[in-house]
């Protein structure tokens, strides 16, 4: 199993569509986990934490399932600007953080 | 808002050649990191940095690479002998001792390894 595992898309959706991208990890000793997401040759950005309580961020929201080692994020009500790499970051160890490979979203007009 | 940055924004160099990749953390942050990306793979962790010392690093860092704080400010990596498959982006970024989760990085330099 990888270590960090996203389904790659690319998910095409229409603006105002609302869609949910999934992630995997393997250590379950892993101790915190986020959502970056990354624009066209550009750095990751981070979006937001995501908290065993579930934690939403505007049309965002982040949930973690610890006991299957499974993260989620949603988007409501997507933008033409959502449209970047949505990637899924687990900190496995003392900052050791393990990126998946990322999930493409185009939000089209 | 500060920010990290990076220089150069693009470096090309030829196979065998040493490369020195510098980073200006944000300046109260502690914990430092350089991670890479290959074109249209994922961002890779290579290593992980406080206290002067290394504190985590991948299998990726081997003996070719090496990190150093020269000063108060600079964060640099240098790769002693370029491969062409070294031919990335090199991503910097730091972390404050308060929140050493949120990593903030730079913008990034494209090594170009010919």
């Amino acid at each position: 199993r990888k270590e960090v595992e996203q389904d790659p898309g690319p998910f095409n959706v229409p603006e105002g569509a609302t869609v949910a991208f999934n992630c995997t990890y393997s250590n379950s000793a892993s101790q915190s986990f986020f959502w970056y997401r990354q624009d066209c040759r550009k750095e990751p950005k981070l979006l937001m934490s995501v908290y065993s309580s579930g934690n939403e961020d505007g049309r965002f929201t982040a949930q973690l399932n610890r006991a299957s080692q499974y993260i989620s994020l949603l988007i409501r009500d997507s933008k033409l600007s959502d449209s970047a790499t949505y990637l899924c970051v687990v900190n496995m160890r003392d900052n050791d953080m393990r990126f998946g490979a990322g999930t493409r979203l185009t939000v089209k007009p | 808002e500060p920010e990290v940055t990076q220089t150069p924004s693009h470096q090309v160099t030829q196979m065998g050649q040493e490369v020195i990749l510098r980073c200006v953390p944000i300046s109260n942050h502690l914990y430092f990191y350089w991670y890479r990306q290959i074109l249209g793979q994922k961002v890779e962790f290579l290593v992980s940095f406080y206290n002067n010392e290394i504190s985590e690093k991948s299998e990726i860092f081997d003996d070719q690479f090496s990190v150093e704080r020269p000063d108060g400010s600079n964060f640099t990596l240098k790769i002693r002998s370029t491969k062409l498959e070294d031919s990335a982006m090199y991503f910097c970024a730091s972390t404050s001792l308060q929140t050493t989760d949120t990593q903030y990085f730079g913008p990034g330099t494209r090594l170009t390894v010919l």
